[in-house]
């Protein structure tokens, strides 16, 4: 297991096109998490799944976001309606279920809304 | 709600001088704190968490609960330990287990 994984690394999409992420975590891990993160900043929460269950979402998380975890192993991001500011990094995380567990980022998916 | 500050942006030291990365937060729980370290062109990665109490590549972290802080200290700085730390919260009284992140700190060390 090389660890969590992202694809794409890179996107550049223009003003109102869908894009996707994909996350891929480590393998015995049952939680995953979406955060984002603009220049200067740290880390956002967006939201996290337990297994399939998306268990908490944060209000930066319009409706044009949609995450899934289907089957309990990888993970998609979809932004519907790209906007400019939604220009940032997309980074994946994921751990064990077990209180203080430590967060295993990817490297993330970088957006470029021109 | 938890938040998680770093009043420094930019810590710049020269090799071998003692730093420290400031980290305050906010919670009202039991919190557990954690310092990521992102070196140059390298994912988001733990450096040390205040449960295990450990000193990692020569950093360690003391969590004050009376000054809600968690300020990473190391008493000699190496130009490789130049990169971006952020601090973070986990509530450990809550099964939701939401990370909240710090803006980060950019640490560089000077030869």
């Amino acid at each position: 297991d090389t660890g969590v994984s992202q694809d794409p690394r890179h996107k550049i999409t223009k003003r109102g096109q869908n894009v996707t992420f994909r996350c891929d975590p480590i393998s015995e891990h049952n939680r995953l998490y979406w955060y984002r993160q603009t220049l200067g900043q740290g880390p956002e929460f967006l939201t996290y799944f337990q297994n399939e269950a998306q268990l908490e979402k944060s209000r930066l998380l319009s409706d044009r976001f949609s995450a899934e975890r289907p089957k309990g192993s990888f993970s998609t991001l979809e932004i519907q309606r790209t906007e400019q500011g939604d220009s940032a990094m997309y980074l994946c995380a994921s751990n064990q279920a077990v209180k203080g567990g430590e967060l295993f980022f990817g490297e993330g998916s970088r957006l470029t809304v021109l | 709600a938890q938040r998680v500050t770093q009043p420094e942006k930019l810590l710049s030291v020269f090799k071998g001088a003692p730093v420290e990365l400031k980290c305050n937060y906010s919670y009202s729980g039991s919190p557990e704190l954690f310092w990521y370290v992102q070196y140059s062109r390298q994912r988001l990665q733990l450096l040390l968490r205040h449960i295990s109490r450990e000193s990692i590549k020569g950093f360690t972290a003391d969590l004050n609960k009376g000054e809600t802080s968690f300020h990473l200290k190391k008493p000699f700085a190496q130009e490789e330990d130049s990169a971006m730390y952020y601090c973070a919260l986990s509530p450990r009284d809550n099964y939701g287990q939401n990370f909240v992140f710090g803006p980060g700190t950019r640490l560089s060390v000077l030869p």
